[in-house]
């Protein structure tokens, strides 16, 4: 089982729709958790770190479920410029440092 | 501007002709790591560095080779290339690895085509 897992998608939907995703990861010892967007062949962008409490940031929200070992990130009044990928990094603090990342949910906003 | 720049972003080669991708970042940052990213695969890690003089394998080292001898600069060596590394290569860095400082800054990246 992969550690930390997306689903691809991609997800179609149009202006204005509200869209969520769920990442899960299978160390119960992870510590920090992030939402980073990437645009076609450029760099990951750090979009929202995620904390125990859940936070939002403009139309994004995200959230984490330590108990179900997974994060959500919702996205409401969906821009066409939202359309990318959105990458799930979960990390264990300490040690070595390995984040790992999902690889990735696709999301197309269409007019 | 804070950044990591990586070099060169675009290059062919041929199999076994040594190359090294540069790093380099303005931060001050402790934490470095090189990551290559292919389809349907992901970002996968291949040496991470937590300070000078400090490298560690990541998930995928084989074929690869690095060094922090300053804190700013983290090149990957591809010492005798093959196809497979043909990739699109990132370089990372933060400013520590504790919670509130392990947020990566990436480079733009270095896209690597080996014959």
């Amino acid at each position: 089982r992969k550690e930390v897992e997306q689903d691809p998608g991609p997800f179609n939907v149009p202006e204005g729709a509200t869209v969520a995703f769920n990442c899960t990861y299978s160390n119960s010892a992870s510590q920090s958790f992030f939402w980073y967007r990437q645009d076609c062949r450029k760099e990951p962008k750090l979009l929202m770190s995620v904390y125990s409490s859940g936070n939002e940031d403009g139309r994004f929200t995200a959230q984490l479920n330590r108990a179900s070992q997974y994060i959500s990130l919702l996205i409401r009044d969906s821009k066409l410029s939202d359309s990318a990928t959105y990458l799930c990094v979960v990390n264990l603090s300490g040690g070595s440092y390995i984040p790992t990342f999902g690889r990735g949910t696709s999301l197309i906003v269409h007019p | 501007e804070a950044q990591v720049t990586q070099n060169p972003r675009y290059l062919i080669t041929v199999t076994g002709k040594k190359l090294t991708v540069t790093c380099s970042q303005n931060m001050n940052h402790e934490y470095m790591s090189w990551y290559r990213q292919d389809p349907g695969l992901g970002l996968r890690q291949i040496y991470y560095s937590m300070n000078v003089e400090v490298t560690d394998k990541g998930d995928v080292p084989e074929g690869y080779k690095v060094s922090r001898k300053e804190k700013r600069n983290f090149p990957l060596i591809l010492e005798s290339p093959s196809p497979n590394q043909t990739s699109l290569y990132f370089c990372a860095s933060s400013k520590g690895i504790w919670s509130g400082a392990n947020v990566l800054t990436f480079g733009a990246g270095s896209r690597l085509t080996v014959l």
